[in-house]
């Protein structure tokens, strides 16, 4: 089975810290995604990445960073939390198949409480 | 205009009731199409592919029509194990590694 792992269920933080989410995938994939889920918006694309150190901006990118350092390990950063970035965060990844889109596989999700 | 638009619902219907959901897309180039369904507090899974000439896994029926520009998913005999809301997915024009999601149907079904 495909596991993508993320680091943390919950998390709460302070207004002005710097966030690391951690999206680890054991599958190998090369293409990772990072979402943001929020009742009434679906989910929306912060950042992708199709190899290590590609990254790519999605809809909704400001405030967030990313870092793709490693093949398997996907992270997302809030340089500077605040309270709008208040969500719960999906990491995906899927396979790369010649530009054919396969099924993406999601974490858990981690619920950030920006307070 | 969102680049994906679904009912949001929530559809409540009983045990054994087909149900069919309407997910309409703006780009007229976009490329792949699928049906996920996310449980609550849980993360989406694919449900199926969405193909041109329409395909069908068990009780679940996905269609898509280009030239209006919409999928649809059926569900027949519904189980309350169906209870859950379905996200329709389409690939961006511009990226296909870009999948770009609708805001999602809740459907409930209820004994």
């Amino acid at each position: 089975d495909v596991k993508v792992t993320q680091s943390s269920r919950y998390l709460v933080k302070r207004t002005g810290e710097k966030v690391f989410l951690e999206c680890v995938q054991d599958m190998d994939h090369e293409n990772m995604f990072w979402y943001r889920q929020d009742p009434g918006l679906g989910l929306r694309l912060i950042y992708f990445s199709y190899d290590v150190k590609m990254k790519e901006k999605g809809d909704i990118p400001e405030g967030y960073s990313v870092s793709r350092e490693k093949k398997e390990r996907f992270s997302l950063i809030l340089e500077s939390a605040s309270t709008n970035q208040t969500s719960m965060y999906l990491c995906a990844s899927s396979l790369d198949i010649g530009g054919a889109r396969v099924e993406a596989f999601f974490g858990q999700g981690t619920r950030l409480t920006v307070v | 205009r969102k680049e994906v638009e679904q009912d949001p619902g929530p559809f409540n219907v009983p045990e054994g009731a087909t149900v069919a959901f309407n997910c309409t897309y703006s780009n007229s180039a976009s490329q792949s199409f699928f049906w996920y369904r996310q449980d609550c507090r849980k993360e989406p899974k694919l449900l199926m592919s969405v193909y041109s000439s329409g395909n069908e896994d068990g009780r679940f029926t996905a269609q898509l029509n280009r030239a209006s520009q919409y999928i649809s998913l059926l569900i027949r005999d519904s189980k309350l194990s169906d209870s859950a809301t379905y996200l329709c997915v389409v690939t961006s024009l511009y990226n296909t590694d870009k999948l770009i999601f609708g805001t999602g149907t809740r459907l409930q079904v209820f004994p």
